[in-house]
């Protein structure tokens, strides 16, 4: 079945640092979606990739979607304390409603 | 509160018992996820609604798990005879299956779960 990997598990940084996430599926996805989950919270929507090499940006976030539609990646420029949380991507493959959740990076920046 | 609401937020059950949970989707939201998230884990998807029909549900899913949304509005989740491997936290989603391809988002707005712990 689909799995979806997400690399690394933890990262710490130092506030002004870079940070990116690397997630990775056994299969060809439809789309992908990119969440944020705050300790005690639940996910929060942050954005969706559909095409090939798509890359998106929101103020300091960069989200990528590979060329062959297996992989994904957010980039964070210049971490901010607010940054902090755990980072999903939900890949879901074609002919199928179902979102697998990757494993998560967990985020957190020090000030 | 316009948001995806759940009912319980946490249920302390003994084992063996049944529990059933509620999810009010955000309104006109036409489709609803299941989920089952764990202790540093990502959210695990359990079954997909649009409307009242049942589209999918995961393989893994064990027939001791039931869920229904008898109107297309709000659904409920039961789990029978319950074992002390079905503690977790159970999310709820709704989006309005905007989704047309390259230009559609299929956002999924999450509740705030319900906890559920098996003794």
């Amino acid at each position: 079945g689909q799995q979806v990997m997400q690399i690394p598990q933890y990262q710490h940084v130092q506030e002004g640092e870079d940070f990116t996430t690397y997630c990775n599926s056994s299969t060809t996805l439809s789309n992908i979606q990119w969440y944020k989950q705050r300790p005690g919270g639940h996910p929060v929507f942050l954005i969706q990739l559909v095409k090939s090499g798509e890359v998106k940006k929101q103020k300091r976030l960069t989200f990528q979607f590979g060329e062959a539609k297996k992989n994904s990646s957010l980039h964070i420029t210049a971490t901010q304390t607010t940054d902090v949380g755990t980072y999903f991507c939900a890949g879901r493959g074609s002919g199928t409603y179902k979102y697998i959740f990757g494993t998560g990076t967990r985020l957190k920046v020090l000030a | 509160d316009t948001g995806v609401s759940q009912d319980p937020r946490h249920k302390i059950t003994k084992r063996g018992q049944n529990v059933t949970f509620r999810c009010d989707p955000i309104s006109e939201h036409n489709r609803l996820y299941w989920y089952r998230q764990t202790l540093g884990q990502g959210p695990e998807f359990l079954t997909y609604f649009q409307n009242e029909a049942q589209l999918e549900k995961s393989r893994l899913l064990s027939d001791r798990f039931s869920a229904e949304r008898p109107k297309g509005s709000f659904s409920t989740l039961e789990i029978q005879r319950t074992e002390q491997g079905d503690s977790a936290m159970y999310l709820c989603a709704s989006s309005l299956g905007l989704w047309d391809g390259p230009t559609g988002t299929d956002t999924q707005y999450f509740g705030p779960g319900t906890r559920l712990t098996v003794l």
